[in-house]
């Protein structure tokens, strides 16, 4: 069985400060993981994806995301957070061997102050 | 190219009625997938569906049902609409239904059930 969980419910961040946004994982075999983000009324976007290879993966809108297997995390990360950056966050999870149907975690709203 | 387009965008329905939502995945996409968001439940996979078939299945009672048409494109209806039903019903395609490539998703549907 593959989950995902998202410890925090509302990450609040000031403006210019570097944010981090948590995942953390549990499956059978070797994880796909992906960043997804949601702003009001509109639906998921795809943000990075870790499949195999370097521990740090860029994405898109300056995004990155580092894979710890030890830890089985996945946290989101930005430098320099941006008012813009507010939405909800979703981690997903996939199990190499296992079913097409990814696992999303409950997401975290990312709040960020001017 | 177009993104994931879902019709109507708004829909208001009495309990008891029946309701069909529309998915128009990106071009040359064969996957299409079906999910429920509510604030309390997070995101609920909901079907599946690849080249016409329908691959997996959620936990959601017999009302709630899908199909595909040889375009790719994707209908889900609900029957019997009760008032927990109110949410907005998301749909994501991916060109080959592997577990590495991220879903594209579309705005929605928000259906509310009076």
């Amino acid at each position: 069985a593959q989950s995902v969980a998202q410890p925090e419910d509302q990450v609040n961040v000031a403006e210019g400060n570097p944010l981090t946004v948590k995942c953390t994982y549990s499956v059978s075999g070797n994880p796909y993981l992906f960043w997804y983000v949601q702003y009001p009324n509109r639906g998921l976007q795809f943000l990075l994806k870790y499949i195999t290879g370097d521990n740090l993966v860029k994405g898109s809108y300056g995004f990155e995301a580092e894979f710890n297997k030890s830890q089985t995390s996945f946290h989101l990360k930005k430098p320099s957070a941006l008012v813009s950056d507010s939405a909800l966050y979703f981690c997903a999870v996939r199990d190499e061997g296992g079913s097409y149907i990814p696992t999303f975690g409950r997401g975290t709203s990312l709040i960020v102050h001017p | 190219k177009a993104g994931v387009t879902q019709t109507p965008r708004y829909l208001i329905k009495t309990r008891g009625q029946q309701v069909t939502l529309s998915c128009s995945p990106i071009s040359g996409h064969r996957s299409v997938s079906w999910y429920q968001q509510t604030p309390g439940q997070g995101l609920q996979f909901l079907f599946e569906y690849f080249s016409e078939t329908q691959r997996n299945k959620g936990n959601f009672p017999g009302r709630f049902s899908g199909r595909q048409f040889s375009n790719s494109r994707s209908e889900m209806n609900v029957s019997t609409l009760e008032l927990g039903d109110s949410a907005l019903y998301l749909c994501a395609s991916s060109p080959d239904g592997q577990v590495v490539t991220p879903l594209h998703f579309g705005n929605g549907t928000r259906l509310t059930v009076t």
